[in-house]
């Protein structure tokens, strides 16, 4: 079947743009993951979606990204006024949902790779 | 702040040999341990998913164990193969209900023919 796919592969944007990430999960998986690898770095969590609600955005490094999920399905995550620190791979994950995001097996799509000149 | 570590940060081993290599992590307030292998040009891959203190996991030629009282866990491959060269990631969760895992910087594994 259809895995987590993420659209675009790559996005090259200048300083100051605004950008979107998109999210395709799972067909039937509820719970929806974004995190980001910076250069050097490992994974970061920056939000989780149960349905279309996030319980927790603190993981969002600042109010410049903001993310939304409509229809329990896709996802969009969106970066004002980009900088070159948001330059990463943005990946997206999704999970059944059934057994709670610590113990479920996540799905991994992609990525985007991002980069901000 | 959570701090997964792992180590090597990076592995060069023979194709035939046996490997291993570790993921720590902080004791207190243990949920659970994940183990995902990335291989370059994919999508991070799940391989266990853990959760009780001397636990064991097994897929093919990859297993896992557990310690979650000292915080660690190990990964062993055993007669390391071309196709294990992936840099492998362990994730740590500490039950906070809404919040993602906690990954380390991930092993580099390349495995020499």
């Amino acid at each position: 079947g259809a895995g987590v796919s993420q659209s675009p592969s790559n996005k090259v944007t200048e300083k100051g743009k605004d950008v979107e990430l998109r999210c395709d999960p799972i067909s039937g998986h509820t719970a929806l993951y974004w995190y980001r690898q910076s250069l050097g770095q490992g994974l970061e969590f920056l939000i989780y979606f149960q349905g279309n609600s996030a319980p927790d955005k603190s993981g969002l490094p600042s109010d410049r990204f903001s993310a939304e999920r409509t229809g329990g399905s896709v996802s969009t995550l969106t970066i004002q006024r980009t900088q070159q620190e948001d330059s990463a791979v943005y990946l997206c994950a999704s999970s059944p949902g059934v057994a709670g995001p610590s113990t479920d097996t996540q799905y991994f799509g992609p990525g985007t790779r991002l980069t901000v000149l | 702040i959570l701090n997964v570590e792992q180590s090597p940060q990076s592995l060069h081993v023979q194709e035939g040999d046996s490997t291993n290599f570790t993921c720590s992590f902080p004791s207190s307030n243990f949920y659970a341990l994940h183990w995902y292998r990335w291989e370059t040009a994919k999508s991070p891959e799940a391989l266990f998913v853990m959760t009780l203190n001397g636990d064991e996991k097994k897929k093919g030629r990859i297993s896992a164990t557990l310690n979650t009282k000292e915080g660690y866990s190990y990964l062993y491959i055993k007669g390391s193969q071309p196709e294990d060269s992936a840099t492998y990631l362990c994730a740590f969760s500490s039950g906070g209900g809404a919040d993602g895992l906690t990954f380390g910087k991930g092993t580099h594994l390349i495995i020499q023919p």
